[in-house]
Protein backbone atom coordinates (compact mmCIF):
# COMPACT_ATOMS: atom_id res chain seq x y z
CA UNK A 1 0.00 0.00 0.00
CA UNK A 2 1.04 3.56 -0.73
CA UNK A 3 1.58 5.87 1.67
CA UNK A 4 2.14 9.97 1.33
CA UNK A 5 3.36 12.13 4.27
CA UNK A 6 3.14 15.74 4.70
CA UNK A 7 5.03 16.65 7.89
CA UNK A 8 4.11 20.55 7.89
CA UNK A 9 0.58 20.99 9.30
CA UNK A 10 1.04 24.62 8.43
CA UNK A 11 3.15 27.29 7.17
CA UNK A 12 3.19 30.90 6.76
CA UNK A 13 5.23 33.19 4.31
CA UNK A 14 5.60 36.63 3.16
CA UNK A 15 3.76 38.39 0.37
CA UNK A 16 6.44 37.75 -2.91
CA UNK A 17 8.20 35.74 -0.87
CA UNK A 18 8.73 31.94 -1.97
CA UNK A 19 7.86 28.87 -0.07
CA UNK A 20 8.73 24.85 -0.53
CA UNK A 21 6.14 22.26 1.19
CA UNK A 22 7.55 19.29 1.34
CA UNK A 23 5.97 15.65 0.54
CA UNK A 24 7.43 12.08 0.62
CA UNK A 25 5.92 9.15 -0.51
CA UNK A 26 6.32 5.39 -0.14
CA UNK A 27 5.65 2.75 -2.33
CA UNK A 28 7.03 -0.10 -4.47
CA UNK A 29 5.54 0.90 -7.74
CA UNK A 30 8.26 2.05 -10.46
CA UNK A 31 5.95 3.60 -12.56
CA UNK A 32 3.43 6.13 -11.27
CA UNK A 33 2.07 9.88 -10.88
CA UNK A 34 2.21 12.85 -7.98
CA UNK A 35 0.11 15.79 -7.33
CA UNK A 36 -0.28 18.82 -5.68
CA UNK A 37 -4.02 20.19 -5.04
CA UNK A 38 -4.94 23.08 -3.97
CA UNK A 39 -7.78 23.77 -0.98
CA UNK A 40 -8.89 27.12 -0.95
CA UNK A 41 -11.96 27.95 1.81
CA UNK A 42 -14.10 27.56 -0.76
CA UNK A 43 -13.43 23.77 -0.45
CA UNK A 44 -13.03 22.97 -4.27
CA UNK A 45 -9.99 21.10 -4.83
CA UNK A 46 -7.79 22.05 -7.53
CA UNK A 47 -5.33 20.43 -9.49
CA UNK A 48 -1.86 22.65 -9.10
CA UNK A 49 0.91 20.36 -11.26
CA UNK A 50 1.58 17.02 -12.33
CA UNK A 51 4.76 14.85 -11.89
CA UNK A 52 4.91 11.53 -13.96
CA UNK A 53 7.70 9.47 -12.32
CA UNK A 54 9.14 8.19 -15.11
CA UNK A 55 10.15 11.78 -16.30
CA UNK A 56 13.54 13.02 -14.54
CA UNK A 57 12.56 16.58 -15.19
CA UNK A 58 10.61 18.50 -12.69
CA UNK A 59 7.49 19.81 -13.95
CA UNK A 60 6.97 23.21 -13.47
CA UNK A 61 3.31 25.66 -13.89
CA UNK A 62 3.99 29.59 -13.71
CA UNK A 63 5.00 30.13 -10.26
CA UNK A 64 4.56 26.76 -9.50
CA UNK A 65 7.26 24.11 -9.40
CA UNK A 66 8.08 20.48 -8.23
CA UNK A 67 12.02 19.58 -6.58
CA UNK A 68 11.31 15.51 -7.31
CA UNK A 69 13.78 12.95 -5.79
CA UNK A 70 12.92 9.51 -6.97
CA UNK A 71 15.20 8.00 -5.57
CA UNK A 72 14.53 9.61 -1.83
CA UNK A 73 10.71 9.87 -2.85
CA UNK A 74 10.50 13.71 -2.30
CA UNK A 75 8.13 15.30 -4.18
CA UNK A 76 8.24 18.83 -3.11
CA UNK A 77 6.16 22.11 -4.20
CA UNK A 78 8.19 25.73 -4.51
CA UNK A 79 5.97 28.21 -4.69
CA UNK A 80 7.31 31.98 -6.28
CA UNK A 81 6.39 35.63 -5.35
CA UNK A 82 3.44 34.05 -2.92
CA UNK A 83 0.04 35.92 -3.34
CA UNK A 84 -2.18 36.66 -1.02
CA UNK A 85 -4.53 34.48 -3.13
CA UNK A 86 -2.48 30.93 -2.44
CA UNK A 87 -4.06 30.89 0.72
CA UNK A 88 -5.11 27.44 1.14
CA UNK A 89 -4.52 23.86 2.40
CA UNK A 90 -2.44 21.91 -0.29
CA UNK A 91 -2.55 18.31 -0.72
CA UNK A 92 -0.01 16.01 -1.89
CA UNK A 93 -1.12 12.82 -4.01
CA UNK A 94 0.01 9.81 -5.20
CA UNK A 95 -1.38 7.65 -7.81
CA UNK A 96 0.01 3.97 -9.17
CA UNK A 97 -0.02 3.23 -12.99
CA UNK A 98 -1.94 -0.73 -11.89
CA UNK A 99 -5.29 -1.04 -11.67
CA UNK A 100 -6.10 1.18 -8.45
CA UNK A 101 -6.60 4.31 -9.74
CA UNK A 102 -7.53 6.20 -6.85
CA UNK A 103 -5.38 8.97 -5.09
CA UNK A 104 -3.59 8.60 -1.94
CA UNK A 105 -3.74 11.76 -0.19
CA UNK A 106 -1.56 13.42 2.58
CA UNK A 107 -2.84 14.94 5.33
CA UNK A 108 -2.18 18.58 4.08
CA UNK A 109 -0.60 22.04 4.86
CA UNK A 110 -2.28 24.97 5.09
CA UNK A 111 -0.39 27.75 4.10
CA UNK A 112 -1.24 31.44 4.58
CA UNK A 113 0.68 34.13 2.56
CA UNK A 114 0.90 37.17 4.98
CA UNK A 115 0.37 40.78 3.09
CA UNK B 1 -21.19 22.47 -17.52
CA UNK B 2 -17.40 22.72 -17.57
CA UNK B 3 -16.35 21.23 -14.46
CA UNK B 4 -17.69 18.44 -12.12
CA UNK B 5 -20.89 19.53 -10.29
CA UNK B 6 -22.18 18.46 -6.90
CA UNK B 7 -25.70 18.68 -5.23
CA UNK B 8 -26.87 19.42 -2.86
CA UNK B 9 -23.56 21.85 -1.44
CA UNK B 10 -25.14 21.37 2.32
CA UNK B 11 -27.17 19.18 3.70
CA UNK B 12 -28.49 18.66 7.07
CA UNK B 13 -30.21 15.24 8.31
CA UNK B 14 -30.86 13.54 11.20
CA UNK B 15 -29.54 10.17 12.52
CA UNK B 16 -30.98 7.03 11.10
CA UNK B 17 -32.56 8.73 8.03
CA UNK B 18 -31.30 8.00 4.19
CA UNK B 19 -29.31 10.55 2.23
CA UNK B 20 -28.68 10.94 -1.73
CA UNK B 21 -25.47 12.61 -2.96
CA UNK B 22 -25.55 13.36 -6.47
CA UNK B 23 -22.19 14.09 -8.94
CA UNK B 24 -22.65 14.99 -12.51
CA UNK B 25 -18.81 14.82 -14.11
CA UNK B 26 -17.06 16.67 -16.46
CA UNK B 27 -18.65 14.90 -19.88
CA UNK B 28 -16.74 12.33 -21.95
CA UNK B 29 -14.96 11.66 -18.86
CA UNK B 30 -15.41 8.07 -18.05
CA UNK B 31 -14.03 7.33 -14.75
CA UNK B 32 -15.80 8.67 -11.06
CA UNK B 33 -14.67 8.59 -7.85
CA UNK B 34 -16.28 9.45 -4.41
CA UNK B 35 -14.19 10.37 -1.90
CA UNK B 36 -14.80 11.85 1.86
CA UNK B 37 -13.26 14.20 3.83
CA UNK B 38 -12.95 14.77 7.52
CA UNK B 39 -11.52 16.09 10.11
CA UNK B 40 -10.08 12.88 12.04
CA UNK B 41 -9.39 11.04 8.96
CA UNK B 42 -8.35 13.61 6.58
CA UNK B 43 -9.25 12.22 2.40
CA UNK B 44 -10.19 8.90 2.06
CA UNK B 45 -11.45 7.14 -0.81
CA UNK B 46 -14.96 5.55 -1.49
CA UNK B 47 -15.59 4.25 -4.91
CA UNK B 48 -14.06 4.24 -8.40
CA UNK B 49 -16.27 3.74 -11.65
CA UNK B 50 -14.72 2.96 -14.62
CA UNK B 51 -16.98 2.98 -17.99
CA UNK B 52 -18.86 -0.07 -17.81
CA UNK B 53 -16.91 -2.01 -15.82
CA UNK B 54 -17.88 -3.21 -12.19
CA UNK B 55 -16.70 -0.25 -9.52
CA UNK B 56 -14.16 -0.53 -7.17
CA UNK B 57 -16.36 -0.61 -3.77
CA UNK B 58 -12.87 -1.28 -1.36
CA UNK B 59 -13.06 1.94 0.20
CA UNK B 60 -16.49 1.60 1.57
CA UNK B 61 -16.91 1.86 5.70
CA UNK B 62 -19.81 -0.17 5.70
CA UNK B 63 -22.59 -1.77 3.90
CA UNK B 64 -24.68 1.42 4.69
CA UNK B 65 -22.70 2.86 1.92
CA UNK B 66 -23.39 2.45 -2.08
CA UNK B 67 -23.39 4.21 -5.07
CA UNK B 68 -24.56 3.91 -8.41
CA UNK B 69 -23.86 5.26 -11.64
CA UNK B 70 -26.40 5.30 -14.26
CA UNK B 71 -25.78 5.69 -18.22
CA UNK B 72 -21.88 6.15 -17.62
CA UNK B 73 -22.37 9.51 -16.58
CA UNK B 74 -24.64 11.04 -13.36
CA UNK B 75 -23.39 9.07 -9.86
CA UNK B 76 -25.30 9.00 -6.74
CA UNK B 77 -23.94 8.32 -3.27
CA UNK B 78 -26.16 6.81 -0.80
CA UNK B 79 -26.20 6.49 2.86
CA UNK B 80 -28.60 4.58 5.28
CA UNK B 81 -29.58 5.16 8.11
CA UNK B 82 -26.99 8.12 8.95
CA UNK B 83 -24.65 8.34 11.84
CA UNK B 84 -23.06 11.09 13.28
CA UNK B 85 -19.55 9.89 12.25
CA UNK B 86 -20.90 9.92 8.33
CA UNK B 87 -20.70 13.92 9.30
CA UNK B 88 -17.91 15.20 6.43
CA UNK B 89 -17.75 16.26 2.87
CA UNK B 90 -17.73 14.00 0.27
CA UNK B 91 -16.10 14.89 -2.64
CA UNK B 92 -16.63 13.37 -6.63
CA UNK B 93 -14.42 13.62 -8.86
CA UNK B 94 -13.94 12.39 -12.72
CA UNK B 95 -11.25 11.65 -14.86
CA UNK B 96 -11.03 10.62 -18.69
CA UNK B 97 -9.35 11.89 -22.16
CA UNK B 98 -5.30 11.58 -22.75
CA UNK B 99 -4.45 13.09 -19.40
CA UNK B 100 -6.79 10.28 -17.74
CA UNK B 101 -4.68 9.82 -14.24
CA UNK B 102 -5.74 13.86 -13.53
CA UNK B 103 -8.48 13.95 -11.73
CA UNK B 104 -10.47 16.76 -11.73
CA UNK B 105 -13.08 17.79 -8.30
CA UNK B 106 -16.65 18.73 -7.77
CA UNK B 107 -17.22 21.52 -5.06
CA UNK B 108 -18.44 18.84 -2.43
CA UNK B 109 -21.78 18.57 -0.55
CA UNK B 110 -21.20 18.50 3.30
CA UNK B 111 -23.03 16.47 5.26
CA UNK B 112 -24.37 17.00 8.56
CA UNK B 113 -25.99 14.70 11.00
CA UNK B 114 -27.52 15.68 13.85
Amino acid sequence: AQTVTQSQPEMSVQEAETVTLSCTYDTSENNYYLFWYKQPPSRQMILVIRQEAYKQQNATENRFSVNFQKAAKSFSLKISDSQLGDTAMYFCAFIGSGSARQLTFGSGTQLTVLP
Amino acid sequence: GAGVSQSPSNKVTEKGKDVELRCDPISGHTALYWYRQSLGQGLEFLIYFQGNSAPDKSGLPSDRFSAERTGGSVSTLTIQRTQQEDSAVYLCASSGGQQSYEQYFGPGTRLTVT
